[in-house]
């Protein structure tokens, strides 16, 4: 089940703070964020597992949500640097109670201008 | 510098031809993943391995791709025989574990072209 991502696309300025949201509608067991460059690899950014933690790295924080089956990632005082396009994949619950495969959402495209 | 690397980085090639995508996923990881790329679809995960063995290919076209991991250090996908649809960058994948706890780290992609 691919989980949505929104919004599909954002304009920043150096400097300000975005929010990019990723919901499922299945019960998640995990989050995974990548972010990728035109023409280059996605590059991993964090891993958010149930239980409603939050992780951070440099400005870029992400929370998760099991309740709401949702997980956010917060830029904050974006750079040029974080331009791309950020990707979502998400693990669901099985009925097995095993997890499903990781699946992506279609990407939220950043641009940080100056 | 470990990195996942993918031959060829370009592939161009008429319907009908088979395709050969090889990957060198990073030493002492056990978990191989083939991901495809397109503007429609997204990124979708093929089929993947964990320690050679094949845990999921439920994303591949059964009837025209194949994917393998002959040793530790080499995993293929084939398509036989390709067609227009199969254009897209595909991206192999290599991580430690299980996909729940596994940073991906992804090679540069190749990216197809079927005319």
């Amino acid at each position: 089940q691919q989980p949505v991502q929104s919004p599909q696309a954002v304009i920043l300025r150096e400097g300000e703070d975005a929010v990019i949201n990723c919901s499922s509608s299945k019960a998640l067991y995990s989050v995974h964020w990548y972010r990728q460059k035109h023409g280059e690899a996605p590059i991993f950014l964090m891993i958010l597992l149930k239980g409603g933690e939050q992780k951070g790295h440099d400005k870029i924080s992400a929370s998760f949500n099991e309740k709401k089956q949702q997980s956010s990632l917060y830029l904050t005082a974006s750079q040029l640097s974080y331009s791309g396009t950020y990707f979502c994949g998400t693990e669901n619950w099985l009925r097995t109670g095993t997890a499903s495969k990781l699946t992506f959402g279609t990407g939220t495209r950043l641009q940080v201008t100056l | 510098d470990a990195r996942v690397t993918q031959t060829p980085r370009h592939k161009v090639t008429e319907m009908g031809q088979e395709v050969t995508m090889r990957c060198q996923p990073i030493l002492g990881h056990n978990t191989v993943f083939w991901y495809r790329q397109t503007m429609m679809q997204g990124l979708e995960l093929l089929a993947y391995f964990r320690n050679r063995a094949p845990l999921d290919d439920s994303g591949m076209p059964k009837d025209r791709f194949s994917a393998e991991m002959p040793d530790a250090t080499l995993a293929t996908l084939k398509i036989q025989p390709s067609e227009p649809r199969d254009s897209a960058v595909y991206f192999c994948a290599s991580g430690l574990g299980g996909t729940a706890h596994t940073e991906a780290f992804f090679g540069q992609g190749t990216r197809l072209t079927v005319v």
